[in-house]
């Protein structure tokens, strides 16, 4: 198995609501990523995990939390989001040791309402 | 269809020529660079990677050159086919993983 898989693939979620989107790799990889990606931008990191444990939190509001159950799982939650978070939020994984580049996921649509 | 040294979001070839998409990156730190194809819908992909101790990596139809001098990067794609459209980006990679994506590249391939 060599992909990310990201659910769901596409959110539409009201202001209020508590929601989560996950994350799964069985590629053995050790470092796990999010991202956020606006229209027609690049994407930008917002936390890693490695050897699941947080290690870069990207300065990213608290109504994102992430969460690493298990070294093949990333999750992240969300709470009282803002219309300006819809977004599509990447998954991306990888080695420890540089050198293998990252594997993204397809990612989540999120509109916020 | 070639532009050398200079970003641009947008770059059109005709198919069969070659392309080369340019990068600026910031941090004189980094010790990685990977380049990525993003199409509509999709994740970003991964096409090819280099260290900061290489100038040149060659991949199947794809060249990485690493200029730490002026800090650039170029991908050359040889041949280029319609299936290369699509938005190409750089990623430049600190220890422990924080990665920074340049603008990218929007390259359409014309047949």
């Amino acid at each position: 198995d060599t992909e990310v898989t990201q659910t769901p693939k596409h959110l539409v979620m009201g202001m209020t609501n508590k929601k989560s989107l996950k994350c799964e790799q069985h590629m053995g990889h050790r470092a796990m990523y999010w991202y956020k990606q606006k229209a027609k931008k690049p994407p930008e990191l917002m936390f890693v995990y490695s050897y699941e444990k947080l290690s870069i939190n990207e300065s990213v509001p608290s109504r994102f939390s992430p969460e690493c159950p298990n070294s093949s799982l990333l999750n992240l939650h969300l709470h009282a989001l803002q219309p300006e978070d819809s977004a599509l939020y990447l998954c991306a994984s990888s080695q420890i040791r540089q050198g293998d580049g990252y594997t993204f996921g397809s990612g989540t649509r999120l509109t916020v309402v | 269809g070639e532009s050398v040294g200079l970003h641009l979001p947008t770059l059109s070839v005709q198919e069969g020529d070659n392309s080369i998409i340019n990068c600026a990156y910031s941090n004189s730190a980094s010790d990685y660079f990977i380049w990525y194809k993003q199409e509509s819908g999709k994740g970003p992909q991964f096409i090819i990677d280099i260290r900061s101790n290489m100038d040149k990596r060659q991949g199947q139809r794809v060249t990485v050159l690493l200029n730490k001098t002026v800090k650039h990067l170029s991908l050359q794609i040889a041949a280029t086919q319609p299936g290369d459209s699509a938005v190409y980006f750089c990623a430049e990679i600190l220890n422990a993983g924080k990665s920074t994506f340049g603008d990218g590249t929007t390259l359409t391939v014309k047949p």
